[in-house]
């Protein structure tokens, strides 16, 4: 299958420092991926919609300034959380579907951030 | 907005027991498909089901979207202990391309 590599898998930062997790889609382009957040023990929330070429669409209650994503190419979208804080320690995950008629989503290994 | 509701959140079975997952959307999807998430893993796509009524078979698990397109449910025969993880359904909402993820439910298996 499609194979989704998410990078990195584990942060540990300082509160008011920005943080950068890659989302790359291997052997695929991917026109759209999306970023999730999770909770220990919760479901996943989709955050926005990363669409290559233009601006992500977010989900209600996200704030776009805040979680910044950038999809230069059909095989990299990036999210920054901008001066973070412990609130946003979290497990971050992207997804991705391969353009199939099976519209599988493709997950990465996912991002756990710790904000100190 | 649309909401994905799974019940139970939890089960616990001894193995050989069979267990069931069961989910509900607030509103007619078009399409829905599970996942299935070990401990500290990502999801990992189960399978997709489209049309109303649909019924399939993936070994021990079988997989029914029902009639109105708004509830499915996830039948596990025969548990066993690889079978433990959070399973998700995902709805497709009709005009949408979004999916969103239920609230799953967390299978432990006894040995």
């Amino acid at each position: 299958g499609a194979v989704v590599s998410q990078h990195p898998s584990w942060v540990i930062c300082k509160s008011g420092t920005s943080v950068k997790i890659e989302c790359r889609s291997l052997d695929f382009q991917a026109t759209t991926m999306f970023w999730y957040r999770q909770f220990p023990k919760q479901s996943l929330m989709l955050m926005a919609t990363s669409n290559e070429g233009s601006k992500a669409t977010y989900e209600q209650g996200v704030e776009k300034d805040k979680f910044l994503i950038n999809h230069a190419s059909l095989t990299l979208s990036t999210l920054t959380v901008t001066s973070a804080h412990p609130e946003d320690s979290s497990f971050y995950i992207c997804s991705a579907m391969t353009g199939s008629n099976t519209g599988e989503l493709f997950f990465g290994e996912g991002s756990r951030l710790t904000v100190l | 907005g649309q909401q994905v509701m799974q019940i139970p959140q939890y089960q616990h079975v001894q193995e050989g027991e069979d267990f069931t997952t069961y989910c509900n959307s607030s509103t007619t999807l078009s399409n829905i498909q599970w996942y299935k998430q070990r401990p500290g893993g990502h999801p990992v796509f189960l399978i997709q089901l489209v049309k109303s009524g649909e019924v399939k078979k993936q070994k021990r698990l079988t997989f029914q979207f029902g009639e109105a397109k708004k509830n499915s449910s996830l039948h596990i025969t025969a548990t066993q202990t690889t079978d433990v993880g959070t399973y998700f359904c995902a709805g497709l909402g009709s005009g949408t391309y979004k999916y969103i993820f239920g609230t799953g439910t967390r299978l432990k298996v006894l040995a």
